[in-house]
């Protein structure tokens, strides 16, 4: 069964960056039919699609997010990884790894539980 | 790319029947059968509950169902179970390899 658990610090000062790992259990990263994907929930918001990543390390960003954004996988490892630059008190959200289809970047399946990552000084 | 437009909440009765609209454009929902629905509860991460506009996948029940007509997809949860309580929320491939999200429909059963 296809396991995601996200890690990572959960607090960071505002203009640092924040870095995230989501390692996958149960099946391989490496699969021809998913993306790998980030997405972010501010307290008490809506859902926000960040960006994902294929095993060969092909990469595609929210537009609104991809000045900041860099994510990377390490298929030896089974991760893949979040970072997002110059944040700010906005960037304060649960952030959620997932399986992705490829095709139209369709569904997200399964989830990881979350981590909340807080921007404060 | 703006997000889908979603109402902020819906109700119903236990053993009726509730519909959300998820609507979008040309460009998203209605340019690609790619639309896919998520339940979320407090604390919980989401739940993929139909993908594809219509599709459910293994162990969803059957009362969970998805369309779309033009730039507007539905999901419709009938006979309300008092589980079904939580917040969805739609998705759609926006071209460009972007996905865009809907801004989330909380269910109350009353």
């Amino acid at each position: 069964q296809l396991q995601l658990q996200e890690s990572g610090p959960g607090l960071v000062k505002p203009s640092e960056t924040l870095s995230l790992t989501c390692t996958v259990s149960g099946d391989s990263i490496i699969s021809s039919s998913h993306y790998w994907g980030w997405v972010r929930q501010p307290p008490g918001k809506g859902l926000e699609w960040i960006g994902s990543i294929y095993y060969r390390g092909s990469t595609y960003y929210s537009p609104s997010l991809k000045s900041r954004v860099t994510i990377s996988v390490d298929t030896s490892k089974s991760q893949f990884s979040l970072k997002l630059r110059s944040v700010t008190a906005a960037d304060t959200a649960v952030y959620y790894c997932a399986r992705q289809a490829v095709a139209g970047l369709n569904w997200f399946d399964p989830w990881g539980q979350g981590t909340l990552v807080t921007v404060s000084s | 790319q703006s997000a889908l437009t979603q109402p902020p909440s819906a109700s119903g009765s236990p053993g009726q029947s509730v519909t959300i609209s998820c609507t979008g454009t040309s460009s998203d929902v209605g340019g690609y059968n790619f639309v896919s629905w998520y339940q979320q509860h407090p604390g919980k991460a989401p739940k993929l509950m139909i993908f594809e506009v219509t599709k459910r996948p293994s162990g969803v029940p059957d009362r969970f169902s998805g369309s779309k007509s033009g730039n507007t997809a539905s999901l419709t949860v009938s006979g309300l179970q008092a589980e079904d309580e939580a917040d969805y929320y739609c998705s759609s491939y926006a071209g460009s390899n972007i996905l865009l999200f809907g801004g989330g429909t909380k269910v109350t059963v009353l």
